[in-house]
């Protein structure tokens, strides 16, 4: 069982440019979010889905946008690259209600760099 | 505004010892906190969780504590092993809040160095 996957692993991207982090889960999770971390902090809510085509900001959603047309899938896009998005990013799912409760589980991370 | 705080950025102890982790929060609201355990290179890993309907919650050698009425909570890891070191992030929901939709809050998370 591979739970939560994301690629890439690592990225360097010049300012400006544009890249989609892919993230997919196997576990039929409805609950998908997207965190950021940067360093010495905890995580920060980007984006989140409660299931496929529906989807909603969290904390810090500036200079993202998010698509879900997929159970599985749940790909977090930027379109113009600045540094202050220099971060490591995590997707998570979560379990379906009545399960767990509010644990989510976690993807191992794309480190991303803006020069 | 941070909602939930991990006030030690690190702490240390000996192998065999107890280790104590601690966390404040300021939104009453909050009704199920988790603990997830970081390895460098790697995503946050459930470690445990806690109702607030419950004051404390145990599973093998972690055991997390609630205290509503100071809105403190803490992880106790005994015996502590080299293993263990790893940042340690403390996180809450409104899980009972229809419109959470259980997100979660993160704290800043504390640095455990277990020392063999």
């Amino acid at each position: 069982n591979a739970g939560v996957t994301q690629t890439p692993k690592f990225r360097i991207l010049k300012i400006g440019q544009s890249m989609t982090l892919q993230c997919t889960q196997d576990m039929n999770h409805n609950y998908m979010y997207w965190y950021r971390q940067d360093p010495g902090m905890g995580l920060k809510l980007i984006y989140y889905s409660v299931g496929a085509g529906i989807t909603d900001k969290g904390e810090v959603p500036n200079g993202y946008n998010v698509s879900r047309s997929t159970t599985e899938d749940f790909p977090l896009r930027l379109e113009l690259a600045a540094p202050s998005q220099t971060s490591v990013y995590f997707c998570a799912s979560k379990t379906p209600p009545g399960q767990g409760k509010a644990t989510q589980y976690f993807g191992p991370g794309t480190r991303l760099t803006v020069l | 505004d941070q909602q939930v705080k991990q006030n030690s950025p690190s702490l240390s102890v000996q192998e065999g010892r107890i280790s104590i982790l601690n966390c404040d929060y300021t939104n009453s609201m909050f009704d199920y906190f988790l603990w997830y355990k970081k390895y460098p290179a790697e995503g946050p890993t459930f470690l445990i969780s806690i109702s607030s309907i419950k004051d404390k919650n145990e599973d093998g050698r972690f055991t997390v504590f609630l205290n509503k009425s100071a809105k403190h909570l803490s992880l106790h890891i005994v015996p502590s092993q080299p293993g263990d070191s790893a940042v340690y992030f403390c996180a809450a929901s409104a899980a009972n809040s229809g419109g959470s939709n259980y997100k979660l809050t993160f704290g800043k998370g504390t640095l455990l160095t277990v020392n063999p």
